[in-house]
């Protein structure tokens, strides 16, 4: 167990459809990732949050958003979905947002859509 | 984007075997990663390197931070049934600004009792 903590586990939607997926980070880590895993793409970085503020962006699609609350805690919302967004989508969070910092993965969200 | 090439894609071996599995880069990074992904899971980090030249053991598996700083690779000593799963090798690159990680494809390593 990471401690990394991302909710729902499985989630199934119809196209254009918006979905809120969500992320606790480790006990005391600042910073939190979001990667989307397909079969075909592998793992792809999308988008890095510091104490609360974007520290970097990846190849994060405009229909896709994400924040990082007071608590520490992150969503990653997904809108007008398409079936090429079906993918397992991670969480990760780090102490620090700086290079040299272990990232530790949350075991995943699999959105499926239809 | 960055990109990681891993090789091999997948491995099919005997329990007991040795495994090796590497990645390399076009540009340089200063930190490579070792994660292990179960079915259904997160990767798993298994051993982090920091410098070039540095190799780095974590009982079975030892890893080592090539010294052009652009590859990496990954052995397993005496494969056991457990050891199934897929490999991923993830690089820091030398210019990042915050701490994402760039992926490779994966090792889908698979052993036959």
């Amino acid at each position: 167990d990471s401690g990394v903590t991302q909710t729902p586990k499985h989630l199934i939607t119809a196209t254009g459809q918006r979905v809120t997926l969500r992320c606790s980070p480790r006990s005391g880590d600042l910073s939190v990732y979001w990667y989307q895993q397909s079969l075909d793409q592998g793992l792809q970085f999308l988008i890095q949050y510091y104490n609360g503020e974007e520290r970097a962006k990846g190849n994060i699609l405009e229909r896709f958003s994400a924040q990082q609350f007071p608590d520490l805690h992150s969503e990653l919302n997904l809108s007008s979905l398409e079936l090429g967004d079906s993918a397992l989508y991670f969480c990760a969070s780090s102490v620090q947002g700086n290079s040299g910092n272990t990232i530790y993965f949350g075991e995943g969200s699999w959105l499926t859509v239809v | 984007g960055q990109q990681l090439n891993q090789s091999p894609q997948s491995m099919f071996i005997q329990e007991g075997e040795d495994v090796s599995m590497n990645c390399t880069s076009s540009s340089i990074f200063n930190t490579w990663l070792w994660y292990k992904q179960d079915p259904g899971e997160g990767p798993v980090l298994l051993i982090a390197l920091y410098k070039a030249g540095e190799l780095t053991s974590n009982g079975r598996l030892t890893a080592q931070f090539g010294i052009t700083r652009k590859d990496s690779f990954l052995n397993i000593s005496a494969s056991i049934p457990s050891d199934v799963g897929i490999y991923f090798c993830a690089g820091r690159p030398n210019n990042n600004a915050g701490n994402m990680l760039t992926f490779g494809g994966g090792t889908r390593l698979m052993v036959k009792p």
